[in-house]
């Protein structure tokens, strides 16, 4: 069965700082994977998705991704951290054949101090 | 280009009450899928529909219902409200036409806010 684990459920960073969160999964086949973020009462936004090829992917708002099929693991990064990227970030797990849903984490929910 | 819209944005109900959210995907999407949040989780896929049928169904009980119209606009009906079915209701369309394998790319809208009292 398809699951995302993200194991920091809150990660706190100075404005300018590098930041680097954690996803981990678990699926059968090659997956396509997603990171999304959520600001307050907010829907969800796209920063970048994998599907395949080249195994650093970068997306929106300056953020990258890397894929690692030895690690099962799709960690998200940034070099520097703007108070503007303070929000809960999620990722997500799709089916590669036959189905459109995603399974996504229990997000981080990032602070940036000033 | 409108992104995918939903109404209404916040609603309240009664435990036992029915409830019809209604979503209008991105313009040339023809897929719409549904997603439960609660408080302090990730989305839960509750449904998808394309061609107005149901395709795909996550792990929620029947009281759960949809229907897609044929300008690609969906509803989500909840049946006999619990409590617990408080929470944030997404949804997000995608172009299965695409052809870029099984999962697209999901846009999603804000959401509607279901609380049950």
């Amino acid at each position: 069965a398809q699951s995302v684990t993200q194991p920091d459920i809150h990660i706190t960073v100075s404005e300018g700082a590098s930041l680097e969160l954690r996803c981990n999964y678990s699926y059968g086949a090659t997956p396509y994977l997603f990171w999304y973020v959520q600001s307050p009462g907010q829907g969800l936004q796209l920063l970048l998705k994998y599907f395949s090829g080249d195994t650093l992917v970068q997306g929106i708002k300056g953020f990258e991704a890397e894929f690692k099929r030895s690690q099962s693991s799709f960690n998200l990064r940034k070099p520097s951290v703007h108070w503007s990227d303070a929000a809960e970030y999620f990722c997500a797990v799709g089916a590669r054949a036959g189905a459109n849903n995603l399974f996504f984490g229990t997000g981080t929910r990032l602070t940036v101090i000033p | 280009d409108a992104g995918v819209t939903q109404s209404p944005t916040h609603l309240i109900k009664t435990r036992g009450q029915q409830v019809t959210l209604r979503c209008s995907p991105k313009s040339g999407h023809d897929t719409v899928s549904w997603y439960q949040q609660a408080l302090g989780q990730g989305p839960q896929f509750i449904f998808q529909y394309y061609e107005e049928e149901e395709r795909q169904r996550g792990n929620f009980p029947d009281r759960f219902s949809g229907h897609q119209f044929p300008n690609y606009s969906s509803e989500l009906n909840v049946n006999a409200l619990l409590l617990g079915d408080s929470a944030l209701y997404l949804c997000a369309s995608s172009d299965l036409r695409l052809g870029q394998g099984a999962t697209d790319t999901q846009y999603f809208g804000p959401g509607t806010r279901l609380t049950v009292l």
